[in-house]
C-alpha cells in the first residue's frame, strides 16, 4: 500500500509532556498538510509544506507546535508543554505537484488524548 | 475568508434510496475549487467527488453526483443507490484557486439503514 500513513495511530500523554507524529505522504508528492480535527468539526489546516519549505501556517499553530520535513520526504509534528486543548485527531496529507494538485490524500490520522 | 456550511449534523437513508446532503459556502474568489470527502467510521477520508467552480456542468462519479450552483453558494451531493458501505461522515470543503489549505465544513453523519 502506497497510501500516506502515520505514526503512532494513537498517543496518550499527560499535560505538560512534548510528543511527536511522524507522516509519511505518497511517495511522488511534493507538497505535504497537516490538519486538525476536533469531535464534531472538520479537519482545520495548520501548515502545508511544497518539498521542504513550510510555505504556510494558520493561526491554529502556536509557538508550541513546530513541523518539519527536512529532506522533502516524510515530515514530523511536534506539539510541546501538551495542554488538554490539543487533544484531537492530526490528520496529514499530501498531494502531487503535477495535474490533480487540489487533490488531496489523507492518512489515517493520529489521535492524541492529553490527560 | 472562506466558509463552508454543512446543516445537517446526521442523515439516515434506507438502502437503495437516494439521499442528498446539502451544503453551502461563500467565498470571494473566483476561482476556487469544491470537494466531497467521505470519512468512513475509524478510517481515512477518502474523495468521493471534485468540482471545479468554473465549470457548469455537474460533476458525476457512478452513483454520486453533485448540483452546483454558482450563484447560490450551493454544492449539494446526491447519492443514488446507497449502499450499506456508505455509511461514514461526509464532509463538503472548498480550496480558492492558488492556495492549497482546504476549508472544510463540520460534517454530515449518513447511515445507510438496511
Amino acid at each position: 500500500d502506497t497510501g500516506v500513513s502515520q505514526d503512532p495511530r494513537h498517543k496518550i500523554t499527560k499535560r505538560g509532556q512534548n510528543v511527536t507524529f511522524r507522516c509519511d505522504p505518497i511517495s511522488e508528492h511534493n507538497r505535504l498538510y497537516w490538519y486538525r480535527q476536533t469531535l464534531g468539526q472538520g479537519p482545520e489546516f495548520l501548515t502545508y509544506f511544497q518539498n521542504e519549505a513550510q510555505l504556510e501556517k494558520s493561526r491554529l499553530l502556536s509557538d508550541r507546535f513546530s513541523a518539519e520535513r527536512p529532506k522533502g520526504s516524510f515530515s514530523t509534528l511536534e506539539i510541546q508543554r501538551t495542554e488538554q486543548g490539543d487533544s484531537a485527531m492530526y490528520l496529514c496529507a499530501s498531494s502531487s505537484g503535477q495535474g490533480s494538485i487540489y487533490e488531496q490524500y489523507f492518512g489515517p490520522g493520529t489521535r492524541l488524548t492529553v490527560t | 475568508a472562506q466558509t463552508v456550511t454543512q446543516s445537517q449534523p446526521e442523515m439516515s437513508v434506507q438502502e437503495a434510496e437516494t439521499v442528498t446532503l446539502s451544503c453551502t459556502y461563500d467565498t470571494s474568489e473566483n476561482n476556487y475549487y469544491l470537494f466531497w470527502y467521505k470519512q468512513p467510521p475509524s478510517r481515512q477520508m477518502i474523495l468521493v467527488i471534485r468540482q471545479e467552480a468554473y465549470k457548469q456542468q455537474n460533476a458525476t462519479e457512478n452513483r454520486f453526483s453533485v448540483n452546483f450552483q454558482k450563484a447560490a453558494k450551493s454544492f449539494s451531493l446526491k447519492i443514488s443507490d446507497s449502499q450499506l458501505g456508505d455509511t461514514a461522515m461526509y464532509f463538503c470543503a472548498s480550496a480558492a484557486s492558488g492556495t492549497y489549505k482546504y476549508i472544510f465544513g463540520t460534517g454530515t453523519r449518513l447511515k445507510v439503514l438496511a
